[in-house]
């Protein structure tokens, strides 16, 4: 039960796009289609943005997306906002009603 | 809308136990999983437990597995996490979170476990 690897921080300016990372093993992010991504906003709960690796439940600007590949998932943010300034998290499903969490990346927006 | 809200919380001695709850409603508790993920002051979620909605499978971090328990009262729609033989690294911000598919949300405001002597 490893953490996933995200960096720790990205920045962009306003209205440019940002990419996290987020690299697991076969064994989670690699092997299953329950990728999540979360947004936390200093002393707030996280939000979910993205699930199954590529979905936005409603009410997510689509300037939201997910992908991955192999055993790293990506969240990409376009036309960075002020408000998307916040710290994210990506979440895998590990087998065996496990879950892990990726360490966090605190997205500055400049 | 669903709302989860945590109580419980507090300060407790190292080796000490604690009894977590969490309220659900706006949705038909009975039916879904649900999960605890904490956060420790200043650090990032860790996955914690989860048990099925129907309490047939539950699993834990290893961090934690042989001292702590989940469990639900579906008549209560009030979901629960045993802490036995806490330890400093406890000390953490517990959330509640419904389990949907396989992900997780939403999540409550949670409850916050210090364990200090």
């Amino acid at each position: 039960q490893s953490a996933l690897t995200q960096p720790r921080s990205v920045s962009g300016s306003p209205g440019q796009s940002v990419t996290i990372s987020c690299t697991g093993t076969s064994s989670d992010v690699g092997g299953y289609n329950y990728v999540s991504w979360y947004h936390q906003h200093p002393g707030k709960a996280p939000k979910l943005m993205i699930y199954d690796v590529n979905k936005r439940p409603s009410g997510v600007p689509d300037r939201f997306s997910g992908s991955k590949s192999g055993n790293t998932a990506s969240l990409s943010i376009a036309g960075l906002q002020a408000e998307d300034e916040a710290d994210y998290y990506c979440c895998s499903y590990a087998g065996s009603y496990t879950w892990v969490f990726g360490g966090g990346t605190k997205l500055t927006v400049l | 809308q669903v709302q989860l809200v945590e109580s419980g919380g507090g300060v407790v001695q190292p080796g000490g136990s604690l009894r977590l709850s969490c309220a659900a409603s706006g949705f038909t508790f009975s039916s879904y999983g649900m999960h605890w993920v904490r956060q420790a002051p200043g650090k990032g979620l860790e996955w914690v437990t989860f048990i099925r909605y129907d309490g047939s499978n539950r699993n834990y971090a290893d961090s934690v597995k042989g001292r702590f328990t989940i469990s639900r009262d579906d008549s209560k729609n009030t979901l629960y996490l045993q802490m036995n033989s806490l330890r400093a690294e406890d000390t953490a911000l517990y959330y509640c979170a419904k389990s949907v598919g396989l992900n997780i949300d939403p999540w409550g405001q949670g409850t916050l476990v210090t364990v200090s002597s």
